[in-house]
């Protein structure tokens, strides 16, 4: 069964501090998503890559399509950035990227002031 | 900013019952996708939906489920006899094309009793 692994499962850190999230994959993918869960429940998507890197803001994903792996880095970290952050993908077999993702467990991070 | 909406937010049904979630997905996008999370568990993918029929659907969509675009706006989800582990929080989602990024909807908690 192919599934998306992500560690830590629970990380709690001091405000300011650099945060990293990894993400590994066992087979062939067409797109990676990082996608942050607040406590509401509601999924708001991050970012979607499939090759390099990408930065909105604070955030940082970067992927190593080789080792099969990606990480999601915060930069300056601020307690409302304490939520679930989950990694997805679309595998290359399943519909050329068009179906459903396959989702981690979810990486619960909590920043303290 | 264009979202997904889904109502209701919440809806509490007897075992046995059928019950109907709806999703208003982004105007212009063509692929529309159910999940569900179960408190404490990963999201898991349901069904996936592409010009007017079902393009993927995993062991959990079973025959009590079943998807429908009945006009230009609406998706939904319906279980034909609500049982207990159907207790989830349900999201729908839309893209518009493969491999571009998903959109969320902030959810329908169904409580099955």
């Amino acid at each position: 069964k192919n599934e998306v692994e992500q560690s830590p499962q629970n990380l709690t850190a001091q405000e300011g501090e650099f945060i990293t999230i990894n993400c590994s994959y066992s087979v062939g993918i067409s797109a990676l998503h990082w996608l942050q869960q607040h406590p509401g429940g509601g999924i708001v998507s991050l970012f979607m890559l499939s090759s390099g890197k990408k930065k909105h803001g604070r955030l940082i994903a970067t992927i190593n399509i080789q080792e099969k792996h990606s990480s999601l880095h915060i930069t300056a970290s601020h307690p409302r950035d304490s939520a679930v952050y989950i990694c997805a993908v679309s595998y290359l077999y399943s519909g050329g990227g068009a179906d459903g993702l396959t989702f981690g467990k979810g990486t619960h991070l909590i920043i303290q002031p | 900013e264009p979202e997904v909406t889904q109502t209701p937010s919440h809806q509490v049904t007897q075992m046995g019952q059928e019950v109907i979630l709806r999703c208003v997905p982004i105007s212009n996008h063509l692929y529309f996708y159910w999940y569900r999370q179960i408190l404490g568990q990963k999201v898991e993918f349901l069904v996936s939906f592409y010009n007017n029929e079902i393009s993927e659907k995993s062991e959990i969509f079973d025959d009590q489920f079943s998807v429908e675009r009945p006009d230009g706006s609406n998706f939904t989800l319906k279980i034909r006899s609500t049982k207990l582990e159907d207790s989830a929080m349900y999201f729908c989602a839309s893209r518009r094309e493969p491999n571009t990024e998903a959109f969320f909807g902030q959810g329908t908690r169904l409580t099955v009793v």
